[in-house]
């Protein structure tokens, strides 16, 4: 299997722009996390998908991010108008189950710079 | 809320030295997490544990649920090994509000 796969690796904006990025889970995966990491606050979960249902967003900072999983097989994390304090790297990871119990498989992640 | 730390920070040692990283919560938790992130940037889950101790290779995890700690084992390490190590606890079910992250510890192992 090829992992779990991020796209675009890299990611520069100007600030009020939209910004979309995308997750492909490992085949089979039941759930799948957004997470933000940021050199003030670490790794944060924004949110988690557990077949296809967002089970718990609470970790999403604002409004301004929303995130879909349509299908088994894809997800996006979209951010609209980007700010400059959103500039971070953004990983999805995915795994068998439900997570806290199960290992978690990780993306490369999205380096994501707003100017 | 639980706290989660790690310690130490920082840790530079010498190619084949015995590696601890310590984990402390404040608060009973159902699991415990240990990831690697490596200088790239990459992450990868390396245990997952709520009881005991596992061990993989040159890795060992163990977890002391009655004390509050986990602490992470590298036998005879080597600079590959250098990562950053996150501690992850799960509170609960986990979900956003169930999950505390540690602040990373830096590993350089140095030839």
């Amino acid at each position: 299997d090829a992992g779990v796969i991020q796209s675009p690796r890299h990611e520069v904006t100007e600030m009020g722009q939209e910004v979309t990025l995308r997750c492909k889970p490992i085949s089979g995966h039941n759930s799948l996390f957004w997470y933000r990491q940021t050199m003030m606050r670490g790794l944060e979960l924004l949110i988690y998908f557990n077949n296809n249902v967002p089970i718990d967003d609470s970790g999403m900072p604002e409004d301004r991010f929303s995130a879909k999983m349509p299908n088994a097989s894809f997800s996006t994390l979209k951010i609209q108008p980007s700010e400059p304090r959103d500039s971070a790297v953004y990983f999805c990871a995915s795994s068998l189950r439900a997570w806290g119990f199960e290992k978690l498989f990780f993306g490369s992640g999205t380096q994501l710079s707003v100017l | 809320k639980n706290e989660v730390e790690q310690s130490p920070q920082n840790l530079t040692a010498q190619e084949g030295e015995f590696i601890t990283i310590n984990c402390s919560y404040s608060v009973g938790i159902s699991a415990l997490h240990w990831l690697q992130q490596h200088p790239g940037g990459g992450i990868v889950s390396l245990f997952m544990l709520s009881s005991g101790k596992k061990k993989h290779g040159r890795l060992i995890a163990t977890i002391n649920i009655q004390e509050k700690h986990s602490s992470l084992h590298i036998t005879a390490s080597h600079p590959r090994d250098s990562a950053v190590y996150i501690c992850v606890a799960v509170l609960g079910r986990g979900g956003a509000d169930g999950l505390t992250f540690g602040k990373g510890t830096h590993l350089i192992i140095q030839p």
